[in-house]
């Protein structure tokens, strides 16, 4: 089955620790992104790729770092840097930059021990 | 003012009731309308894609968009226990989904 897969579904994260969440998809789609869910509110965008070997800072992208080695793959870093780390981490793609039909992972929930 | 707004809810109607969930915008350039459903700790999965003003239907949903209002709403006929989840609308000018605009979701519980 086509889809995207997000790993873990649960991450925990000590202070002054980095985390990769995991981003993996055989849709072939060119560009994905990765979201951010706070309770009550809307999606903010992290990061998003629109081809490999490139990508390009979203709305709140202090504290995140991401890389874009290969077309299946988009994983995010949280560094110690970002202060309020807790929320849902959502990753999608989208056939080409300009399309705007997203597609989700499931999410991974990050907390903070 | 935030670009778009939607009512958080939480909203709670009988199994069979018309549900009717909305959003405003701010931006008259927003071409792209969009409707997500998001189960309890799931991703979005797109439900409703239109363009420009108008309606669609697909099923029991129904889309509607309203450009000279700046509005638009999500109707679910003969709405069903599954249908509980939280309903995002998104919004975008068509250059891109990194330009999307989300709502901040309309939590809606349908009981049996």
């Amino acid at each position: 089955d086509g889809g995207i897969t997000q790993s873990p579904k649960y991450l925990f994260r000590k202070e002054g620790q980095n985390v990769t969440l995991s981003c993996e998809q055989n849709l072939n789609h060119d560009a994905m992104y990765w979201y951010r869910q706070d309770p009550g509110q809307g999606l903010r965008l992290i990061y998003y790729s629109q081809i490999v070997n490139d990508f390009q800072k979203g709305d709140i992208a202090e504290g995140y770092s991401v890389s874009r080695e290969k077309k299946e793959s988009f994983p995010l870093t949280v560094t110690s840097a970002q202060k309020n780390p807790t929320a849902f981490y959502l990753c999608a793609s989208s056939m080409s930059g300009h399309n705007e039909k997203l597609f989700f992972g499931s999410g991974t929930q990050l907390s903070v021990l | 003012q935030k670009e778009v707004e939607q009512d958080p809810g939480p909203l709670s109607v009988p199994e069979g009731a018309i549900v009717s969930l909305n959003c405003t915008y701010s931006n008259s350039a927003f071409q792209y309308f969009m409707w997500y459903r998001q189960y309890s700790r799931k991703g979005p999965e797109l439900l409703m894609y239109t363009y420009s003003s108008g309606n669609k239907e697909d099923g029991r949903f129904t889309a509607q968009v309203d450009k000279s209002s700046k509005y638009i709403s999500l109707f679910i006929r003969d709405s069903q226990p599954s249908d509980s989840a939280t309903y995002l609308c998104a919004m975008s000018t068509g250059q891109g989904a990194q330009k999307l605009v989300f709502g901040q979701g309309t939590r809606l519980t349908i009981n049996p």
